[in-house]
């Protein structure tokens, strides 16, 4: 079953603006990680928080991770159009056997 | 940087033939893993290995098979190709963490058609 779910699907803003992707999963977890795809290539891993941390940034990255709500949010301060790609959340369950990774929310940054 | 490569980027293969795809990590990590993506079931997990010569299935195992001789090398094997294992194929590795499943990082994928 799929423990991490991204949303929106699909986001499309204008460089320089801000863009904000959620991510949803159901049970306890160890850590929960961020990816980002470029089209037709590999996933490279942005950001990484332990569920006994609430916010951590990396450059223009910032997460933020809420427990209680068993969500997730990256937010990417102003967006360039290299930032067009798929963002992944993947979850480590207290439970799991494996890192789980959600569907993806594809962003696009117009220049 | 972590290295982890993948044999080959594009792939052509016919029904039933038998294929390897190899993958190659340079960073002693125990843990190497297979992906299958698919265009609306994202990344699922066919095969991990956490050591070597050990394997675990993963989700959809089934069709495939592994094989981790070297702690650098894990190899994914279809036995007889078929037109549903038309994929993008990813790699990856990491370190064993202490209870959790930490920071994973992939190869460049192999896109896989099977006519």
């Amino acid at each position: 079953s799929q423990q991490g779910e991204e949303d929106p699907q699909a986001l499309s803003i204008q460089e320089g603006e801000n863009a904000t992707m959620n991510c949803s999963y159901k049970t306890s977890i160890n850590n929960l990680q961020w990816y980002r795809q470029n089209s037709g290539r590999g996933l490279v891993h942005l950001i990484l928080i332990r569920s006994n941390e609430r916010e951590k940034h990396s450059g223009r990255l910032r997460v933020t991770l809420d427990t209680s709500k068993k969500s997730s949010s990256l937010l990417i301060t102003a967006s360039r159009a290299a930032d067009t790609a798929s963002y992944f959340c993947a979850t480590d369950e207290t439970s799991g056997s494996r890192l789980t990774f959600g569907e993806g929310t594809q962003l696009t940054v117009n220049p | 940087d972590v290295k982890v490569t993948q044999s080959s980027r594009y792939l052509v293969k016919r029904t039933g033939e038998k294929v390897f795809l190899e993958c190659v990590q340079d960073m002693d990590h125990e843990n190497m893993f297979w992906y299958r993506q698919d265009p609306g079931l994202g990344l699922r997990l066919i095969y991990f290995s956490y050591d070597v010569k050990m394997k675990e299935k993963g989700d959809i195992p089934e069709g495939y098979s592994v094989s981790r001789e070297k702690k650098e090398r894990f190899s994914l094997i279809l036995e007889s190709a078929s037109t549903n294992q038309t994929s993008m194929y990813l790699c990856a590795s990491s370190f064993l963490g202490g209870g959790a499943w930490e920071t994973q990082y992939f190869g460049p994928g192999t896109r896989l058609l099977v006519l």
